[in-house]
């Protein structure tokens, strides 16, 4: 199984803050990878597909980059509705596995 | 629009077999590569891949899981089932329906249901 592993699992940043979340995968994945946004008692939201492309809807202060083991997601300027867990997925190969979550809280 | 809608039990006993079902609109799952997954998450915990059913009816599994999940469909009724047995207090979570979502050389889980909370308990 490929492992995800996410850093840090929590950070605490204001708003206008650029905040940058990293995800690492255990073997390489090319850019099979997904960014979730998961805000308390909600089912996550898509955000980014393919490492870099944004899900249509999601605003542009978010992009991915990355691509073979090491990715990130960044927030260019932290609003008030982005205070959420954030989680990576790669889809390169069965099983499916996600990262186990970052928590960006309010400073 | 696509939408998904999980239902099923919120309470099961220790052994028992879980039965979620994901109605689904918006969509066939009949079209070519469509797909509708499961995933969950424990309380407080991660998320979890559990299982994935393709338009032509090919299954993954979560090995870990495998020899328990059983993942069909039912095109004409616009479902997806999930089927659990032999059930344990760690499988407490909430179950959430999503939908895979095909992009030239790529997918993803674009859209996912409210999810379901089931309690595994005596």
């Amino acid at each position: 199984d490929i492992q995800m592993t996410q850093s840090p699992s929590s950070l605490s940043a204001s708003v206008g803050d650029r905040v940058t979340i990293t995800c690492r995968a255990s073997q390489g994945i090319s850019n099979y990878l997904a960014w979730f946004q998961q805000k308390p008692g909600k089912a996550p939201k898509s955000l980014i597909y393919a490492a870099s492309s944004l899900q249509s809807g999601v605003p542009s202060n978010f992009s991915g980059s990355g691509s073979g083991t090491d990715f990130t997601l960044t927030i260019s300027s932290l609003q008030p509705e982005d205070f959420a867990t954030y989680y990576c997925q790669q889809y390169n190969s069965y099983p499916l596995t996600f990262g186990g979550g970052t928590k960006v809280e309010i400073k | 629009q696509i939408t998904l809608k999980e239902s099923g039990p919120t309470l099961v006993k220790p052994t028992q077999t879980l039965t979620l079902t994901c109605t689904f609109s918006g969509f066939s799952l009949s079209t070519s590569e469509v797909a509708v997954g499961w995933i969950r998450q424990p309380p407080g915990k991660a998320l979890e891949w559990l299982a994935l059913i393709y338009w032509d009816d090919d299954k993954r599994y979560s090995p870990s899981l495998k020899n328990r999940l059983t993942i069909t469909k039912d095109t004409s009724k616009n479902q997806v089932v999930l089927t659990l047995t032999n059930l344990d207090p760690v499988d407490t979570a909430t179950y959430y329906c999503v939908h895979r979502k095909p992009v030239p050389g790529h997918w993803y889980f674009d859209l996912w249901g409210r999810g379901t909370l089931v309690t595994v308990s005596s």
